[in-house]
């Protein structure tokens, strides 16, 4: 969905960088959310939040932290990259149920 | 953990047969969605259901949800090798918040 962007798209970086990746939405949703996909076992929630001032973690929170920067923008970063953190991360947003996603960024951990 | 998990895991069929992909769920739930994701891209919603909703419909989608029995089947009419690609079920939970729990997928090849 155009409507929410994510970059980089893909990201080779090594065992103990400190990595960013961002997603910007012009949908206007007060919730945003960021995924992590493993083959095999779907989508996992890493963190969470309904409104700029409200962050919460979700079920693999280990090892990644998040800001919420304005409404339109929540960033997730990697303090110390490791490679069993490789995966295909996705952003999404939701005003009420239905949640809208980013294209994904790849990133793989070396 | 999962709370859906979807069945099968994989579905192969030929173009115009109809797809009928299942999911169950554990605890209650206030909606189930299913969504599609084609290779490597983000998801795309294709349907809602609510807890209080038995069937829905929406083009070639049929949707059902019985929550007795905690489980939910997406029927997919006339499939077309477009259809191809990963379906998810997920289940919104009972309490104010609007997050989502995601199923595994089940991978469907529509043969043309």
């Amino acid at each position: 969905d155009a409507d929410v962007t994510q970059t980089p798209r893909n990201r080779i970086t090594k065992t103990g960088k400190r990595i960013m990746l961002e997603c910007s939405q012009t949908k206007g949703h007060d919730r945003m959310y960021w995924y992590r996909q493993d083959p095999g076992l779907g989508l996992r929630l890493i963190y969470y939040s309904f409104d700029v001032k409200d962050i919460n973690k979700g079920e693999i929170s280990d090892g990644y932290s998040v800001s919420r920067q304005a409404q339109a923008k929540f960033s997730l970063s990697l303090e110390s990259a490791i490679p069993n953190q490789t995966a295909l991360y996705f952003c999404a947003t939701s005003e009420l149920a239905t949640q809208y996603f980013g294209p994904g960024t790849r990133l793989t951990v070396l | 953990s999962q709370q859906g998990e979807e069945d099968p895991q994989a579905l192969s069929i030929q173009e115009g047969e109809n797809a009928t992909m299942n999911c169950s769920y554990k605890t209650s739930i206030n909606n189930l969605q299913w969504y599609r994701q084609n290779s490597g891209r983000g998801l795309v919603h294709l349907i809602l259901i609510r807890s209080n909703e038995r069937e829905k419909h929406s083009g070639r989608l049929r949707v059902t949800l019985d929550t007795s029995k905690k489980s939910s089947s997406l029927l997919i009419t006339a499939s077309r090798a477009a259809d191809t690609a990963s379906y998810f079920c997920a289940t919104g939970d009972t309490g104010a918040n609007s997050k989502l729990t995601f199923g595994k997928g089940i991978t469907l090849s529509v043969r043309p």
